[in-house]
């Protein structure tokens, strides 16, 4: 039974470029959590989404950032025109349903240069 | 706004000490409180306590909570060097949003040889 996968582990883009991080969850998980780690910080929370809908986007920044789950495949955590702020480590987590236990992936490494 | 404080911020101890690591926390409608051992990887689930003074305990590591003081301690007996890792204290709250967890920025854990 596979964890959560994200991909790719590390991502490395240049200021103004584009990333997508994948998050594959749990099989039977229905729920995914997007959160993120700046150095020296404790993860926080960016968005929540249920397949094709998003619950929670509270955490997210107003611009440049984007989520989706759909219907069919992973979910994608979308940054454009990425900034060197933008550095930091990307976590996804998924569970069964809405407040239950949330079991994590192993995160991707963002690093813009 | 939910706050959690982790000490100490790193710690480097020699194999077979015993350490304890301390979590504080400020919650509007505290539902529960979370450890996970972050190592270069996912952060994985430790404990979930909701209830006061009742130990939770797996293998060398056990960890208790006072709700009424705000704060929880994860001790780790006879320590070994694959207990090096960053541990993380997340906390639940119980309103419309407990999905969300709130962590703390964690103790880093060295154990030497």
């Amino acid at each position: 039974n596979a964890g959560v996968m994200q991909n790719p582990r590390h991502l490395v883009r240049r200021r103004g470029q584009e990333a997508r991080l994948r998050c594959s969850p749990m099989k039977g998980h229905s729920h995914v959590y997007w959160y993120r780690q700046l150095p020296e910080e404790g993860l926080k929370f960016m968005v929540y989404l249920q397949k094709e809908n998003i619950i929670d986007e509270s955490g997210m920044p107003k611009e440049r950032f984007s989520a989706e789950f759909p219907k069919e495949g992973p979910s994608i955590l979308r940054i454009q025109q990425v900034v060197r702020g933008d550095s930091a480590a990307y976590f996804c987590a998924s569970s069964p349903g809405r407040g239950e236990k949330l079991f994590f992936g192993s995160g991707t490494q963002l690093s813009v240069l | 706004e939910d706050k959690v404080v982790q000490s100490p911020l790193s710690l480097v101890v020699h194999e077979g000490d015993t350490v304890t690591l301390n979590c504080s926390y400020e919650v509007t409608n505290f539902r529960s409180l979370l450890w996970y051992k972050q190592e270069k990887k996912a952060p994985t689930f430790l404990f979930m306590l909701t209830s006061s003074g009742i130990e939770k305990k797996s293998g060398r590591l056990s960890s208790i909570l006072d709700k009424k003081e705000l704060f929880s301690i994860l001790n780790i007996t006879a320590t070994q060097t694959g207990d090096s890792a960053v541990y993380l204290c997340a906390v639940e709250n119980s309103g419309g949003s407990n999905y969300k967890l709130t962590f703390g920025k964690g103790t880093l854990l060295t154990v030497n040889p």
